[in-house]
């Protein structure tokens, strides 16, 4: 059974700050992974989508990091603004069927002090 | 190119009625899912349809069931509604194919008193 897992929980970070936030999930196989955010009581926004067959996507200051052998991808936020105060979810395709399922983590809640 | 849609987004019930939301995706995208959000279990998947066909369920009881028309726009049922139903309901839409992102609508979110 795939199961996501996202470290850290909460992170407050002033700004300027470089930051990485941790996507973990337990089974290889995949379609793709994406990058949401969402703001409180609001919808998901995709920030980056990266196929299982891909490295890394970039958006602006957003850079997204996969490693399907080790379950892990990450995301490298540059120069954090305060408008990036958000929770981030990570979510995973998977690949064993074709319907659009996706499976999420718990969330990163990022904090961007002025 | 809109978005996607949801109605209505605020809503408020009582224990043992009916519901039902109403998700209208991004044009020309066929595929629509939903998900539950509540702060204790998370984002849940409910289930998926496409070409008016539910592909995938997800864990949950009989009594959240869902359709999707011939124009793409779905809609999900709860049937005797419980207070562990209150939540936030997303729904979203991709087009077919492995590439696809999915894109999310701005969600209703359900009070059962």
């Amino acid at each position: 059974k795939q199961e996501v897992t996202q470290i850290p929980a909460a992170l407050s970070v002033p700004e300027g700050e470089n930051l990485v936030l941790n996507c973990s999930f337990t089974d290889s196989a995949i379609y793709n992974l994406q990058w949401f955010r969402q703001d409180p009581g609001k919808g998901l926004t995709s920030l980056l989508l990266i196929q299982s067959s891909q490295r890394e996507q970039t958006s602006g200051r957003l850079n997204a990091s996969l490693d399907k052998s080790s379950g892990r991808s990450t995301l490298y936020i540059a120069a954090s603004q305060p408008g990036d105060s958000a929770t981030y979810l990570c979510a995973v395709r998977p690949g064993m069927d074709s319907s659009y399922k996706l499976i999420f983590g718990s969330g990163t809640r990022l904090l961007v002090r002025p | 190119k809109a978005g996607v849609t949801q109605t209505p987004r605020y809503l408020i019930k009582t224990r043992g009625q009916q519901v039902t939301l109403s998700c209208s995706p991004i044009s020309g995208h066929r595929s629509v899912s939903w998900y539950q959000q509540t702060p204790g279990q998370g984002l849940q998947f409910l289930f998926e349809y496409f070409s008016e066909t539910q592909r995938n369920k997800g864990n949950f009881p009989g009594r959240f069931s869902g359709r999707q028309f011939s124009n793409s726009r779905s809609e999900m049922n709860v049937s005797t509604l419980e207070l562990g139903d209150s939540a936030l309901y997303l729904c979203a839409s991709s087009l077919e194919g492995t590439s696809g992102r999915a894109r999310f609508g701005p969600g209703t979110r359900l009070l059962v008193l």
